[in-house]
């Protein structure tokens, strides 16, 4: 079983500040690193799949880049709203048929 | 609307009570999987499947059984479910394996007594 580890385990902000948090993945045989926003009582939802080291994804104010050697991805979320407030997955692939999920980083954005 | 349907939400029952969790994709995925939640555990994969009668297994199989017999659907079965299979499931579905995103279904709370 893969070791995919996501850091810190819960995050509380503030309205406004900038937040980032970490994944670590094996760093041999990469396939796929995948993110995911997954709401208390909903399901996961995708927020970016990256394949190529040096990968850089943005969506609004959200925005994750990708180290493939190194074997770490960090997600960027810039001036936290409370509606940010969520579970952040990441995922890992090696073999292109598998996806291992991490534990999650948990964010609590205070108004 | 794409979606990916999945049924019962809640589910109760006894130890040893066949049960069989439904799942739905109306977006001509080839590739679909099953996963469970469990507290400090993160999501897990039980069994996956790359197309029409191919499953294979994930990390933590035991106990389930899959099929894929047409494209849309990929029905997960608990023959003898016992107390530690009570957790929180997924299906979720993709275009191609997996370095395209996945869409989830709405999950289902098992629990055995």
């Amino acid at each position: 079983i893969l070791n995919v580890e996501q850091s810190p385990q819960s995050l509380h902000v503030q309205e406004g500040d900038s937040t980032n948090f970490t994944c670590s993945f094996p760093s041999s045989n990469f396939y796929a690193l995948h993110w995911y926003r997954w709401e208390t009582a909903k399901s996961p939802e995708a927020l970016f799949v990256m394949t190529l080291n040096g990968d850089e994804k943005k969506k609004g104010r959200i925005s994750a880049t990708l180290n493939t050697k190194e074997g770490y991805s960090y997600l960027y979320i810039k001036g936290s709203q409370p509606e940010d407030s969520a579970t952040y997955l990441c995922a890992f692939s090696s073999t292109g048929n598998m996806l291992t999920f991490g534990g999650g980083t948990r964010l609590m954005v205070k108004p | 609307e794409a979606q990916v349907t999945q049924n019962p939400r809640y589910l109760i029952t006894v130890t040893g009570k066949k049960l069989t969790v439904t799942c739905s994709q109306n977006m001509n995925h080839e590739y679909m999987s099953w996963y469970r939640q469990d507290p400090g555990l993160g999501l897990r994969q039980i069994y996956y499947s790359m197309n029409v009668e191919v499953t294979d297994k994930g990390d933590v199989p035991e106990g389930y059984k899959v099929s894929r017999k047409e494209k849309r659907n990929f029905p997960l079965i608990l023959e003898s479910p016992s107390p530690n299979q009570t957790s929180l499931y997924f299906c979720a579905s993709s275009l191609g394996v997996t370095n395209e995103k996945l869409f989830f279904g709405s999950g289902t709370q098992l629990s055995v007594l």
